[in-house]
């Protein structure tokens, strides 16, 4: 299957700093990639929608300030979490659709802790 | 919203056993998608099934999404100890646009 990397794979920042997580296509060009957010034992939450040039949709109780996102171009996407707080700690995942078969491929995944 | 609902919660099986766990809808599905993960990890594509009926397989892995397209089995042949992980269904919406809802797994434990 069609690889999607991300990076870092984990990352450990103190409360009130930002990180970034990137988030790659390797195999084809991704026009949509998605984030997701999963929470001990729970099921991956969609959080947005990255749109290639195009500004990001958030789904509903996702602040759009807190969680950017910036699709710059066909294989990258980027989550940054301005001002991490602990309540931000997770496991953050990004998937990207194959726009040939319409399947959905994610990520490795980040462990996001912030103390 | 949709709702997918996947049961059995958490299963138990002896190595070579088959098994079946099933995701069910609450909405019409119009793009089932199947994933395996394992605890920490990211999300291994299975399969997608898109029509009422269809059916596809994998290896000893077999995926039907059933005529009315608000269910969608996954069997197990012969199990292994590498099939051992959590399934995850994920749905998709009417417009096609891909932003999926997913279900809260099914555990699968494979004893040797």
């Amino acid at each position: 299957g069609a690889v999607v990397s991300q990076h870092p794979s984990r990352v450990i920042c103190k409360s009130g700093t930002s990180v970034k997580i990137e988030c790659r296509s390797l195999d084809f060009q991704a026009t949509t990639m998605f984030w997701y957010r999963q929470f001990p034992k729970k099921s991956l939450m969609l959080m947005a929608t990255s749109n290639e040039g195009s500004k990001a949709t958030y789904e509903q109780g996702v602040e759009k300030d807190k969680f950017l996102i910036n699709h710059a171009s066909l294989t990258l996407s980027t989550l940054t979490v301005t001002s991490a707080h602990p309540e931000d700690s997770s496991f953050y995942i990004c998937s990207a659709r194959d726009p040939q078969g319409d399947e959905q491929y994610f990520g490795p995944g980040t462990r996001l802790t912030v103390t | 919203s949709q709702e997918l609902e996947q049961s059995p919660q958490s299963l138990i099986v002896q190595e070579g056993k088959n098994l079946t766990i099933n995701c069910t809808s609450s909405k019409t599905l119009y793009g089932l998608y199947w994933y395996k993960q394992k605890y920490g990890e990211g999300l291994i594509f299975l399969m997608m099934l898109q029509k009422g009926g269809e059916e596809k397989s994998h290896e000893k892995i077999t995926a039907k999404l059933d005529e009315k397209k608000q269910q969608s089995s996954l069997h197990i042949t012969a199990s292994q100890p590498s099939h051992a992980g959590i399934y995850l269904c994920g749905a998709g919406g009417q417009d096609g646009n891909n932003r999926l809802a997913f279900g809260k797994g099914n555990q699968v434990v494979v004893i040797p």
